[in-house]
């Protein structure tokens, strides 16, 4: 298994424009969430999904958008970037709950200029 | 907000025995208390939780105090490669589709030294 991938691992923006950011799991898991790391913090919780087609917000939803059309995948849009949306992105699932272990990706490194 | 309190930093000598503590005096019942560390830049990693019994595994042992309000995490041995920032954290319950949130607070950064 190769667990949770995430893509691309660095990327530079300039404000306003818009991307996604990939994260991908091969371990059949039902949750997948994603956190930012700004420098010095710890972690904080954007956005979730408990399963194919449902999702919540999380601590810091906004600027973010998300879907889940697949089981595997949990695509993150960031809708108009902003220089405050310069952080580590880090993607994570579990097998069903969030307070199961979750595994992490290996983060994506996103500098808005 | 997060619901636990730990200390910045911590220092510990390489192969003494590091304990963590945390403090989760709101905690609930029903809720458990969870332990991830996160070395350098990658992703956290699971390290342990429990929800009152003192619980070990390969990698840590958890000591939560009777009233539940607090809990140390136990590194028998340390090493260098446990350098990292250690989480502790309580689940958060929601609302919506019946499923809980972790949410992580500044953890408490553990340097291991020769």
């Amino acid at each position: 298994n190769a667990g949770v991938t995430q893509t691309p691992k660095f990327q530079v923006l300039k404000t306003g424009q818009s991307m996604t950011l990939q994260c991908a799991q091969d371990m059949n898991h039902e949750y997948m969430s994603w956190y930012r790391q700004d420098p010095g913090m710890g972690l904080r919780l954007i956005h979730y999904s408990v399963g194919a087609g449902i999702t919540d917000q999380g601590e810091v939803p906004n600027g973010y958008n998300v879907s889940r059309s697949t089981t595997e995948d949990f695509p993150l849009r960031l809708l108009s970037a902003a220089p405050s949306q310069t952080s580590v992105y880090f993607c994570a699932s579990s097998y069903r709950q969030a307070w199961e272990t979750q595994y992490f990706g290996p983060g994506t490194r996103l500098l808005v200029l | 907000d997060a619901k636990t309190t730990q200390p910045p930093s911590m220092d510990c000598a390489e192969g003494r025995a590091a304990n963590l503590p945390c403090n989760h005096s709101t905690i609930s019942g029903n809720e458990y208390v969870y332990w991830y560390r996160q070395i350098h830049s990658q992703g956290p990693q699971y390290i342990i939780h429990g929800l009152k019994n003192n619980e070990t595994n390969e990698m840590a042992s958890l000591i939560i105090t009777e009233d539940r309000k607090s809990s140390t995490l136990i590194l028998p041995h340390a090493t260098l490669r446990d350098t990292a920032v250690y989480y502790c954290i309580v689940r958060v319950p929601t609302i919506i589709y019946n499923t809980d949130k972790l949410i992580f607070g500044t953890g408490t950064r553990l340097q291991v030294f020769p």
